[in-house]
């Protein structure tokens, strides 16, 4: 299958940390992306992760990939009020010479001052 | 650097015209995805053009159809509209592993 599975709302108050996490089915995919999607805009790439990676940081966002479990996670520490927004995962997997990528439905984030 | 361009931002159409939205993707890019994106709904694929050649496509009917330039820039046409075609159009280009987006094309359909 093509699922990519991610929870559709997370609550947390400013300055808690947030974890949204996703979960996929395809073990050949290459790379796992998160996205940031405000009202009204297209996507903002936020970071990404090799699959043969397990971790990677900057700044305030952790990324987290378990690939026998394939969970992917995304953890924004001192979460802010500009933080909330829709955050979608996704994975790109070799396809005809490129690449095709498939988006979960996205998690929206409310941050609570 | 320009990012991902699409145009037009807004468009207004009736039941049973022909839209046609425009991508251009970021200079060096080869490979132009487009998605549709409905209100409260997440990204669905609809194609993928690399080269000049349409790679693959989701699970849409054959009226949304597209092409891509030599210059690399594409074009989604989507004929005999539905009121469900309604939806904001998102076109993405890459480069690796990154995959940027334009701000997207938001279609009515009346």
């Amino acid at each position: 299958g093509e699922d990519v599975e991610q929870s559709l709302f997370l609550s947390v108050r400013e300055g808690d940390s947030s974890v949204i996490n996703c979960t996929y089915t395809d073990s050949s995919s290459t790379y796992l992306y998160w996205y940031k999607q405000e009202p009204g805009a297209g996507l903002q790439l936020l970071t990404y992760i090799f699959s043969n990676m397990d971790m990677k940081q900057d700044q305030r966002l952790t990324v987290l990939l378990n690939k026998k479990d394939k969970h992917l996670s995304l953890r924004i520490a001192d979460t802010q009020t500009g933080d909330s927004a829709i955050y979608f995962c996704a994975e790109s997997r070799g396809h005809t010479g490129g690449f095709k990528t498939i988006f979960g439905a996205g998690t929206r984030l409310f941050v609570k001052a | 650097e320009a990012g991902v361009t699409q145009s037009p931002t807004h468009l207004i159409k009736t039941r049973g015209q022909q839209a046609t939205l425009r991508c251009s993707p970021i200079s060096g890019h080869t490979s132009v995805y487009w998605y549709q994106q409905a209100l409260g709904l997440g990204l669905q694929f609809l194609l993928w053009y690399d080269e000049g050649e349409e790679r693959n496509r989701g699970n849409f009917p054959p009226r949304f159809s597209g092409r891509q330039f030599p210059n690399y820039s594409s074009e989604l046409n989507v004929n005999a509209l539905e009121l469900e075609d309604s939806a904001l159009y998102l076109c993405a280009s890459r480069t690796g592993g990154e995959l940027f987006f334009g701000e997207g094309s938001r279609l009515t359909v009346l």
